[in-house]
């Protein structure tokens, strides 16, 4: 049992590039989430799907976009990265929507330059 | 939106003596309340939550109390050890749709 992974764990982009952060959970679990953590700021959730075929907006989705390709997959997609974006970007999922554990990936470290 | 105060920011403790770090919140309507720690490098992993209906919940060196008129909630490690030392992050629920509003994080580091 894995648990929650994510790839890749370390990615450096030029402004303006695009990539794809990936996450998979083998839990069965229904609900997943996309974080980003910065210095001093906790974390801070960018997206979520409480089930598969559905997403929303957390509290700073601006600039990225996210697939829930099935009810393991969950994608986060920087269409054209910013300094601003430099980040570790946590994965996470849940056994149920609400007040449920959540188990976090590894993380990816992003530095865009 | 619900807005999660944590203090402090950093705490350093003697081994074995106890640690406690405090959260407040702004809505009233939230009712789940984890708290996770997170290791250098590591992922962050739940240690302990508690709901609205529970005013306290331990499980070994750690508890974790909720008072619900005040809006604050506070995490208490007793007797800590070095593994100990990490981030601690609270964090209240912000609807029954899982998503969570977590603080900043407090830095404990307990020295031998």
């Amino acid at each position: 049992n894995a648990g929650v992974t994510q790839t890749p764990k370390f990615q450096v982009l030029k402004t303006g590039q695009s990539m794809t952060l990936q996450c998979a959970q083998d839990m069965n679990h229904n609900s997943m989430y996309w974080y980003r953590q910065d210095p001093g700021m906790g974390l801070r959730l960018i997206y979520y799907s409480a089930s598969e075929g559905t997403t929303d907006k957390g509290e700073v989705p601006n600039g990225y976009n996210v697939s829930r390709l099935n009810k393991r997959e969950f994608s986060l997609r920087l269409e054209s990265a910013a300094p601003s974006q430099t980040s570790v970007y946590f994965c996470a999922s849940s056994e149920l929507q609400g007040e449920e554990t959540q188990y976090f990936g590894p993380g990816t470290r992003l530095l865009v330059l | 939106g619900e807005n999660v105060e944590q203090h402090p920011s950093t705490l350093s403790v003697q081994e074995g003596d106890s640690a406690v770090i405090k959260c407040t919140y702004s809505d009233s309507a939230s009712n789940y309340f984890p708290w996770y720690k997170q290791e250098l490098g590591k992922r962050p992993q739940l240690i302990i939550d508690i709901r609205s209906n529970v005013g306290e919940k331990k499980d070994q060196r750690i508890a974790v109390t909720l008072n619900k008129t005040a809006k604050h909630f506070s995490l208490h490690i007793t007797e800590t050890q070095p593994e100990d030392s990490a981030v601690y992050f609270c964090a209240a629920s912000v609807d029954s749709w899982g998503k969570l509003q977590f603080g900043a994080g407090t830095q404990v580091v307990v020295t031998p």
